[in-house]
């Protein structure tokens, strides 16, 4: 079945550090993909998504594309602050359902 | 605008017992879908209702079952409660019956069994 495989954390940064999570995914075809992020205390938050293959998603200064290629969708920031603290869960979707496949989650940290 | 409201935020239940869950939609959303989070990892889909049934099912056993009432609203119910329901259930609103539309997250209901 689907999967989504997500880099372990937790992951523990400086403030304006580059930032990398790596996703990567099972599927027979190419679903849409989407990162969420999760504060402590709080449900999910669509942070970015990309439909199709080459699409590059971006939002508060995360990036991430679609390379089907590799079937990769890596978060990448070049700077990363204090508040981007949170869990960051890599997900995908059928465009005919509307039930996500969620990755594990990463933790990440930045410290000031 | 609400968002996806969920109530209650925090639940304690022992072992056998049965909880009810509740979830009032987006305005505007018809659609609604459960999640379980176990702590520590993604959350996993539960079951999907639109036009008060289910219609997509995830892999969780028929202790787990719903409902949907005509103003969208929506309700968990999980029966003989174990050890391993401990969880943050979500749920997530969305309007039609055709994917690719986006999906609102509740902030959740964390759910303890003791």
């Amino acid at each position: 079945g689907d999967s989504v495989t997500q880099m372990e954390g937790p992951v523990t940064l400086s403030e304006e550090a580059f930032l990398t999570i790596n996703c990567t995914y099972t599927a027979t075809g190419y679903p849409s993909l989407f990162w969420y992020v999760q504060y402590p205390g709080e449900g999910l938050q669509l942070l970015l998504k990309a439909t199709k293959a080459d699409d590059k998603g971006s939002n508060k200064g995360f990036e991430a594309t679609y390379r089907k290629e590799t079937t990769s969708f890596h978060l990448e920031k070049g700077s990363v602050q204090v508040s981007d603290s949170a869990v960051y869960f890599c997900a995908l979707r059928w465009n005919y359902g509307q039930n996500f496949v969620f990755g594990p989650g990463t933790r990440l940290s930045v410290l000031p | 605008d609400a968002g996806v409201t969920q109530s209650p935020t925090h639940l304690i239940k022992t072992r056998g017992q049965q909880v009810t869950l509740r979830c009032s939609p987006k305005s505007g959303h018809d659609t609604v879908s459960w999640y379980q989070q176990a702590l520590g990892q993604g959350p996993q889909f539960i079951f999907q209702y639109y036009e008060e049934e289910e219609r997509q099912r995830g892999n969780f056993p028929d202790r787990f079952s719903g409902h949907q009432f005509p103003n969208y609203s929506s309700e968990l119910n999980v029966n003989a409660l174990l050890l391993g329901d401990s969880a943050l259930y979500l749920c997530a609103s969305s309007l039609g019956g055709q994917g690719g539309q986006p999906q609102h997250f509740g902030d959740g209901t964390r759910l303890s069994i003791l």
